[in-house]
């Protein structure tokens, strides 16, 4: 069964320094996202991609947070610099041609502590 | 804005106990509902979905009646299982975004 990739699955850095995180779509799924996860909370919307364009980037901490889609496929999340409330699972899902906006396929997360 | 709330985790039931756990919400129209569960170390799975009301989604032994009347979407289940031990959100389609509650912990006892 075809599956979101993400990596790296568990990342632990310093304050002030720079992270990346890589997801993979499901083949075919035009509609990109990131969601960032906090512990006891819902995921929330960081920037929905549709093909290599930005959707909606409204929940995005431009100031140090960017993400790209170069070639409307696989897709990297930065931050930089990291601090130490950015700690929080980090989600990628994608979304099937001709389904509901809900219908949703996540990868396993990247587990991100700024320390 | 539209918002969802979910009844606050965790919540500990035996094996083969009935399970209830409460969705509502707050929205302008008629949004899709669903629910996801996420199991230990696993990514979020979309579980069951209705998109008008009245409808009732189901999944693996889980059912959710969209009611209007009320605003919920409450998770049911007859009798879980060890394996339904999970965190399960609440969601909502709102304007093309979806809206998720908190996440409710389940945590079945044998």
């Amino acid at each position: 069964e075809a599956e979101v990739a993400q990596s790296p699955r568990y990342k632990i850095t310093e304050k002030s320094q720079a992270v990346a995180f890589w997801c993979d779509p499901i083949s075919g799924h035009a509609t990109l996202y990131w969601y960032r996860q906090i512990l006891g909370q819902g995921p929330e919307l960081l920037v929905q991609f549709q093909d290599e364009s930005v959707v909606d980037d409204s929940q995005l901490p431009k100031d140090r947070f960017s993400a790209e889609r170069l070639k409307g496929v696989d897709s990297t999340l930065k931050i930089q610099p990291a601090e130490l409330g950015d700690s929080a699972m980090y989600l990628c899902a994608s979304n099937p041609p001709g389904t509901e906006t809900g219908e949703l396929f996540f990868g396993e997360g990247s587990r991100l502590t700024v320390l | 804005g539209d918002s969802v709330t979910q009844m606050e985790g965790p919540v500990t039931l035996s094996e083969e106990a009935c399970l209830t756990i409460n969705c509502t919400y707050t929205a302008t129209g008629y949004p899709s509902l669903f629910w996801y569960v996420q199991y230990p170390g696993e990514g979020l799975q979309l579980l069951l979905k209705a998109t008008k009301a009245d409808d009732k989604g189901s999944n693996k032994g889980f059912e959710a009646t969209y009611r209007k009347e009320t605003t919920s979407f409450h998770l049911e289940k007859g009798s879980v299982q060890v394996s339904d031990s999970a965190v399960y959100f609440c969601a909502l389609d709102s304007n093309y975004q979806l809206i998720w509650g908190a996440g409710t912990k389940l945590i079945i006892k044998p």
